[in-house]
């Protein structure tokens, strides 16, 4: 079975600091994405990576970064997080085709 | 970004009946997937289709993908409460590692 563990399932933090937020998948997959997911908007694309080093931005990329520096892991950084990135946060791994979910990080900023 | 259309939005049923939904596209996919997401939870695929008119099953769930390659359909068969949850259509493009969600259906089973 496919397996992707976020670091933290909820998480609390204040306006202006940086939160990282980890992922790591065990399936040796070549792509992990980073969606964010709020209530009347669905699913949405924040970052993808598919390989090492490498990142794509996705749908609303502002005030996110992202890094892969091993091919099983990879990290979501709010530089300066604000109330408005309280959301859930999915992490996912995948080949051409299909996508795994990892459990989510409930994040909320105050 | 693009959302697919998901119908209906919400079902209210009871325990042991059928269950049908289906996800709609502007544009033709190469891949149609079938979540499944309880709250607080993570999606959890639960089928996914490769060629147009397939037609796969995973226990009492069944998922069609469309002759026109733009639409899908699931069905579940003798619902039953832990079935209670989310269900998420997405579509992919061929070439393309991204998906297309679509709006969600959300089951509730009526004790």
């Amino acid at each position: 079975d496919v397996k992707v563990t976020q670091s933290s399932r909820y998480l609390v933090k204040r306006t202006g600091e940086k939160v990282f937020l980890e992922c790591v998948q065990d399936m040796d997959h070549e792509n992990m994405f980073w969606y964010r997911q709020d209530p009347g908007l669905g699913l949405r694309l924040i970052y993808f990576s598919y390989d090492v080093k490498m990142k794509e931005k996705g749908d609303i990329p502002e005030g996110y970064s992202v890094s892969r520096e091993k091919k099983e892991r990879f990290s979501l950084i709010l530089e300066s997080a604000s109330t408005n990135q309280t959301s859930m946060y999915l992490c996912a791994s995948g080949i051409v085709g299909e996508q795994y979910f990892g459990p989510g990080t409930r994040l909320t900023v105050t | 970004g693009q959302q697919l259309n998901q119908s209906p939005q919400s079902m209210f049923i009871q325990e042991g009946e059928d269950v049908s939904m289906n996800c709609t596209s502007s544009s033709i996919f190469n891949t149609w997937l079938w979540y499944k997401q309880e709250p607080g939870e993570g999606p959890v695929l639960l089928i996914a289709l490769y060629k147009a008119g397939e037609l796969t099953s995973n226990g009492r769930l069944t998922a069609q993908f469309g002759i026109t390659r733009k639409d899908s359909f699931l069905n579940i068969s003798a619902s039953i409460p832990s079935d209670v949850g989310i269900y998420f259509c997405a579509g992919q493009d061929f070439g393309n590692e991204k998906l297309t969600f679509g709006t969600g259906t959300r089951l509730t089973i009526i004790p």
